[in-house]
């Protein structure tokens, strides 16, 4: 079956560097989706790695392992506005997204 | 960015009515558009695939006669649930992809239906 596991929530501090984890199984992979998601809201594309290695953009990073079926998202100098769902998004053999439950950030100040 | 609309935003009806829900690409063709239903602090869940000029492939378990999905145009799908009821509130979320290699969906910004 096809499975995507992220922590449900975790807690940073404003200013901060925080590191979410997502590892998935799918059937075929055609690349990997990060979005976030604020209460209420449609998603918003973040990044998208289809080799292995390390994608920077800004304040985040995407990191991708196919052979671990690992990946995760960095997010550094964190600001109040990052508090968000964070989801990670496998696509498989059929160039469908497999959606989890996402992870819930919460930034204290 | 490719910019994704939704309409309307928010809606509330009775049940037994039936509502229609507008997704339209604004500045690229999109070959294939999804819908998503998303329920309170839960994951998306893909209702069904539509391809333009095709008939949308639902999901397993999403009934196809009460989610009627028309994919007219190349930058407008539409989803009427139908004889609607209050289990079917929910947070409707329509994307679009334009196709090739990249498979970044364009989401827009949803519609949130509440049947009384």
């Amino acid at each position: 079956g096809q499975n995507i596991d992220q922590p449900t929530e975790m807690t940073a501090t404003e200013g901060a560097i925080v590191q979410i984890n997502c590892t998935y199984q799918t059937s075929g992979f055609n690349g990997l989706f990060w979005y976030q998601q604020h209460a209420g809201e449609a998603p918003t594309f973040l990044s998208y790695n289809v080799l292995d290695g390390l994608e920077e953009k800004g304040r985040f990073s995407s990191f991708l392992s196919r052979s671990k079926g690992y990946s995760y998202l960095l997010l550094k100098e964190l600001q109040m506005k990052d508090s968000a769902s964070y989801l990670c998004a496998p696509v498989d053999s059929n160039y469908q997204l497999i959606w989890g439950a996402g992870t819930k950030l919460i930034i204290k100040p | 960015g490719a910019v994704v609309s939704q309409h309307p935003s928010r809606v509330i009806c009775k049940s037994g009515t039936s509502v229609k829900i507008e997704c339209r690409s604004l500045d690229f063709q999109a070959t294939t558009m999804f819908w998503y239903r998303q329920f309170p602090k839960q994951s998306l869940m893909l209702m069904a695939t539509s391809n333009e000029g095709s008939k949308a492939t639902y999901e397993q378990g999403v009934e196809k006669d009460k989610f009627l999905i028309n994919h007219a145009s190349l930058t407008l799908s539409t989803l009427t649930v139908t004889s609607a009821h209050p289990e079917d509130s929910s947070f409707y979320i329509c994307s679009a992809r334009a196709g090739g290699d990249f498979n970044e969906q364009f989401f827009g910004p949803g519609t949130r239906l509440t049947v009384l």
